[in-house]
């Protein structure tokens, strides 16, 4: 059974520093990894989706990395802002099925002013 | 458009009601998936609809029960919960299959449900 950690549970960071957000997966069979942000009582928003056969994704400001025969991926946020501040969360597909998706527990992060 | 559209949004029933929750997508996806997710706790998979079929349930009670009329809709019917199925209901939907694309899974903004 596929399990999903992340850690730090919560994180705050001067406005400003670099944010490094990692997620561990058990099952290395994995179809891809994605990384989504979530806002207080609001939906998942997407960030970055890594293929099992990629190394990394970036896009703006956001870097994810992927060793999967390490079982691990790290989120980084470059010169965090305020509007950073919020729950990100990882998940990885399971790579036969393809349609189960199991997430991480989340990182809560604040960015302070 | 990566749009996943749910409704209600927020949603106060007793626990004699019955009502249902829906979710559309217009990307062409042909999977669709609920989720349930209580406060500080990640999403919990409860359903996925594949091509319009049920393809997993995640041994959630009767008192749920999903539908997936067309490809870009899924309902959720509630009938007879119970307090400590307050959550929110988030839907998701992706491409249909391995080896068809990413996979990438876009959510709605979810409905808040309580039940009193």
């Amino acid at each position: 059974k596929q399990e999903v950690t992340q850690i730090p549970a919560a994180l705050s960071v001067p406005e400003g520093e670099n944010l490094v957000l990692n997620c561990s997966f058990t099952d290395s069979a994995i179809y891809n990894l994605q990384w989504f942000r979530q806002d207080p009582g609001k939906g998942l928003t997407s960030l970055l989706l890594i293929q099992s056969s990629q190394r990394e994704q970036t896009s703006g400001r956001l870097n994810a990395s992927l060793d999967k025969s390490s079982g691990r991926s790290t989120l980084y946020i470059a010169a965090s802002q305020p509007g950073d501040s919020a729950t990100y969360l990882c998940a990885v597909r399971r790579g036969a099925a393809g349609n189960k998706l199991t997430f991480g527990g989340g990182t809560r992060v604040l960015v302070k002013p | 458009d990566t749009e996943v559209t749910q409704t209600p949004k927020h949603l106060v029933m007793g626990m004699t009601n019955k009502k249902s929750l829906k979710c559309e997508q217009h990307m062409g996806h042909r999977a669709m998936y609920w989720y349930k997710q209580k406060a500080k706790k990640p999403p919990e998979l409860m359903f996925v609809y594949s091509y319009e079929k049920l393809s997993i349930n995640e041994s959630v009670p009767s008192r749920f029960s999903p539908e997936c009329p067309n490809s870009s809709l899924l309902n959720l019917h509630l009938h007879a919960l119970q307090p400590e199925d307050s959550a929110l209901y988030l839907c998701a939907s992706s491409q249909g299959k391995v080896g068809l694309g990413f996979l990438e899974a876009f959510f709605g903004q979810g409905t808040r449900l309580t039940v009193v």
